[in-house]
């Protein structure tokens, strides 16, 4: 299936500092998801945006759905040691309904210095 | 909150075994998947499920097979463990995200799975 470009693949930060990653895709996407993944478990939902435009905050964290419904960022301020993880969008496509497939970005690699 | 077991968090198994990877969800949805993940490949759909005794291949079916006799309960079964099927596995359900109601998925805790 198709995957979503994420970047950075990976960070490596200080604490305190101030993060953004985003996610782009040739086709457009009804619904942008992101998840947090801590090491050995399964992926934890964020955020999730379902019109274009949409601007949403979860705590330090806010995502975007662009306008072009073609991507997405992710931002997270003031960082802190337990920010560390692999941070995932995905998008599901017009039409997928039934089945409801989510297509995803392949993560970002968080790493915050203490 | 939405509920998602797995009935193993490591298994350790050999090749040519028969494996059995077990999902349960709490919230009586219909639509349940199992993805794998690995470095570099990220999440790959192997089956979904949409209604009891449904299935629907995803990217990656090859070696896998799945079972659903039971709504709440969404098997996937390795006949003949090879060492390349060594992954994490991950189960998730559809669901809606309170509030606005839209869709999402959730997933359960993963399956590390070592298959010597």
């Amino acid at each position: 299936g198709q995957q979503l470009n994420q970047s950075p693949q990976s960070m490596f930060i200080q604490e305190g500092e101030d993060v953004s990653m985003n996610c782009t895709s040739s086709s457009i996407f009804n619904t942008w998801l992101w998840y947090k993944q801590d090491p050995g478990e399964g992926p934890v939902l964020l955020i999730a945006l379902y019109k274009a435009g949409e601007l949403t905050s979860n705590g330090r964290l806010t995502a975007q759905f662009g306008i072009t419904r073609k991507d997405s960022f992710l931002n997270i301020s003031a960082s802190i040691p337990s920010d560390v993880g692999i941070y995932f969008c995905a998008g599901l496509p017009p039409g997928e309904t039934s089945g409801s497939r989510l297509t995803f970005g392949e993560g970002t690699q968080l790493t915050v210095n203490p | 909150d939405v509920k998602v077991t797995q009935s193993s968090r490591y298994l350790v198994k050999r090749t040519g075994e028969k494996v059995f990877l077990e999902c349960v969800q709490d919230m009586d949805h219909e639509n349940m998947f199992w993805y794998r993940q690995d470095p570099g490949l990220g999440l790959r759909l192997i089956y979904f499920s949409y209604d009891v005794k449904m299935k629907e291949k995803g990217d990656i079916p090859e070696g896998y097979s799945v079972s659903r006799e039971k709504k709440e309960r969404f098997s996937l079964i390795l006949e003949s463990a090879s060492t390349n099927q060594t992954s994490m596995y991950l189960c998730a359900i559809k669901g809606f995200t309170s509030g606005s109601w839209g869709e999402t998925q959730y997933f359960g805790p993963g399956t590390r799975l070592l298959v010597l």
